[in-house]
């Protein structure tokens, strides 16, 4: 089991561009959840699917983010025109059931917007 | 607002050294997760308590929750330098785990 793997490690966008970040969860993990980490916001909720099925994305800014998870097997988090200030480490995160039980976190990807 | 919280920003120690750390919260929870994030590394999950217990134990860890005082703390023994890391608690609201801005702890040789 390699765990949750997220890709690429490192991205480095200019203003304006758009960024896909990918994450594959744990191969049998029906939850699949992506969090923001900066040092001044901490960790920020942004979406949660269940079964593929968009559940809560209470979090995400309306305009420029998506997430989609097309199959079972990853999930993909698309920021359209970045901004410096979405410069942070993404996390996505996979759990068998839901927040109740143990979230295992890929290593994140750092996006840096110049 | 900020549903769970550590109580300190930071924490020193020396190696062999047990160590503490607390974090309260503010709305009724069915758990309360610990975590531990290493530089360059996702959050891992070192201990799950539910709202029906009050101690759980993990090798040298071990976390305590009072729901009446709405706290918890995680108690680390023996200390070693790859304890080094963030430590957060966070609770289950809904769909999303709310988390603490985690306490940072340095074990010194």
């Amino acid at each position: 089991n390699a765990g949750v793997i997220q890709t690429p490690r490192h991205k480095v966008t200019g203003k304006g561009q758009e960024a896909t970040l990918w994450c594959e969860p744990i191969s049998g993990h029906s939850a699949v959840f992506w969090y923001r980490q900066t040092i001044v916001q901490g960790l920020e909720f942004l979406t949660y699917f269940r079964n593929q099925a968009p559940i809560d994305d209470s979090g995400m800014p309306k305009e420029r983010f998506s997430a989609q998870m097309p199959n079972q097997s990853h999930s993909t988090l698309k920021i359209q025109s970045t901004q410096p200030q979405d410069s942070a480490v993404y996390l996505c995160a996979s759990s068998s059931w839901g927040v109740q039980n143990t979230l295992y976190f890929g290593a994140g990807t750092r996006l840096s917007v110049l | 607002s900020q549903l769970a919280e550590e109580n300190l920003w930071a924490l020193s120690v020396h190696e062999g050294e047990s160590v503490t750390v607390n974090c309260s919260y503010k709305t009724s929870i069915t758990a309360l997760q610990w975590y531990r994030q290493k530089s360059g590394e996702g959050p891992a999950q070192l201990i799950l308590i539910r709202s029906n217990e009050r101690e759980k134990r993990n090798g040298r860890l071990r976390a305590t929750l009072d729901t009446s005082s709405q706290s918890s703390s995680l108690s680390i023994t023996a200390t070693r330098c790859e304890d080094t890391a963030v430590y957060f608690c966070a609770t289950d609201s809904n769909y999303q785990l709310i988390w603490g801005s985690g306490t940072k702890l340095i074990i010194k040789p």
